[in-house]
């Protein structure tokens, strides 16, 4: 099992410029979840989705979008990227209450 | 408001002796309770849960975790700490108010092992 997929692994950005950060799992998990983890911090939430079709803002929404398309994508749109967004991304999914699965993260800079 | 707390920014262990991380929990309800480990430029693994059952949970490579509920703690455990232990470890808690089944994460805590 490929569990769950990033991609890309590393990036960097110009200010202003967008791309999006592919999330994909083969679990069959409903429920969907974007993480930043800044320097010597824990993780904030940025999206959620609890299905196909549904998504909702976490603690720190902006500057980010997500779609929820298929149960198995839920990809991450960074537009106009800023300074403020260079972190490590994390992806993860789940089944319920039995805890998460993580991605191997996105590393990107914004310069 | 529901919360988890890594009272620990680091901890300091000899290599062989026994390790304890803390952590404790402000949740509505009986919680649910998480351990990850972040190994250097690695994604977040499982280390074990808590949902219900008995106060000593046993997990992946050789961790457990004790919940206390009186104390409201979910401290993490190991006998005899190893060098390859040295990593970021995070405690977390399901958040009983969201239907999403969303994890509340704590700061976390490094642990470094010596030899």
């Amino acid at each position: 099992n490929a569990g769950v997929t990033q991609t890309p692994k590393f990036r960097i950005l110009k200010i202003g410029q967008s791309m999006t950060l592919q999330c994909t799992q083969d679990m069959n998990h409903n429920y969907m979840y974007w993480y930043r983890q800044d320097p010597g911090m824990g993780l904030k939430l940025i999206y959620y989705s609890v299905g196909a079709g549904i998504t909702d803002k976490g603690e720190v929404p902006n500057g980010y979008n997500v779609s929820r398309s298929t149960t198995e994508d839920f990809p991450l749109r960074l537009e106009l990227a800023a300074p403020s967004q260079t972190s490590v991304y994390f992806c993860a999914s789940s089944p319920g209450d039995l805890g998460y699965t993580f991605g191997s993260g996105t590393r990107l800079t914004v310069v | 408001a529901q919360s988890v707390a890594q009272p620990e920014d680091q901890v300091n262990v000899a290599e062989g002796n026994p390790l304890t991380v803390k952590c404790t929990y402000s949740v509505s309800g009986n919680p649910y309770l998480f351990w990850y480990v972040q190994y250097p430029n690695r994604g977040l693994q499982f280390l074990l849960k808590y949902i219900t059952g008995d106060n000593l949970v046993k997990g992946s490579y050789g961790f457990e975790a004790e919940f206390n509920k009186s104390q409201t703690s979910f401290h993490l455990k190991k006998p005899s700490a190893l060098v390859s232990d040295s990593a970021l470890y995070f405690c977390a808690v399901r958040d009983m108010e969201s239907s999403a089944s969303k994890i509340i994460f704590g700061s976390g805590t490094r642990l470094s092992i010596r030899p």
